[in-house]
């Protein structure tokens, strides 16, 4: 079974530009969640989304946004970068949401904003 | 979402038992206790979890204190690709409000 995939894997952008990454989850995970690992902030939560509706959403402002899809593939926006959005973005997919059922993670996306 | 407390690093010799251990003295009832680990520029990935009793899957064991505020990883006979930060964190059994929360983890080196 393919495991997480996220594209692009890197990306260099600038200052007030907007960027869009994709996250495809295994295959019959219905469960996406978003991530962003940075060196001094950690892993932090972004959002979570579970049959094409937002669950949960992580203390991050409203520049970040997603969906999801019919097929369960998600995309992240970010609008108007600013340099402190470099980071990795991580996307991790489950069955169904809950603590029961671990999260696998895809490589990730690492964005560059200069 | 309860806190966790791990050392944040931690030498272990190849071929031993590496024993990873975790706080997490304001756990709640429903919150169950999750390892993950990172390779470095690579995504977590999934070792173990467990709710109060003790685990144990092909890659590691989850020893967790019977009042539950702290735990123990244990990979049995660390090797060198065991190097990587291991993450301990709770998460709650609450449909709808539920997410990980990483902490900053404990980076592990396996020596030679």
């Amino acid at each position: 079974k393919a495991g997480v995939t996220q594209t692009p894997r890197y990306l260099i952008k600038t200052r007030g530009q907007q960027v869009t990454l994709s996250c495809s989850p295994i295959s019959g995970h219905r469960s996406v969640s978003w991530y962003q690992q940075t060196p001094g902030q950690g892993l932090q939560f972004l959002f979570e989304y579970f049959s094409e509706t937002q669950r949960n959403k992580g203390n991050f402002p409203g520049r970040f946004s997603g969906r999801q899809f019919s097929n369960s593939r998600s995309e992240m926006n970010v609008s108007t970068l600013e340099l402190g959005d470099s980071a990795l973005y991580l996307c991790a997919s489950s069955s169904t949401p809950g603590p029961y059922n671990e999260q696998f993670f895809g490589p990730g996306t690492r964005l560059t904003v200069l | 979402d309860a806190k966790t407390t791990q050392p944040p690093s931690m030498d272990c010799a190849e071929g031993r038992a590496a024993n990873l251990p975790c706080n997490h003295s304001t756990i709640s009832g429903n919150e169950y206790v999750y390892w993950y680990r990172q390779i470095h520029s690579q995504g977590p990935q999934y070792i173990i979890h467990g709710l109060k009793n003790n685990e144990t899957n092909e890659m590691a064991s989850l020893i967790i204190t019977e009042d539950r505020k702290s735990s123990t990883l244990i990979l049995p006979h660390a090797t060198l690709r065991d190097t990587a930060v291991y993450y301990c964190i709770v998460r709650v059994d609450d449909f709808g409000n539920e997410k990980l929360t990483f902490g900053t983890g404990t980076r592990l080196t396996i020596i030679p």
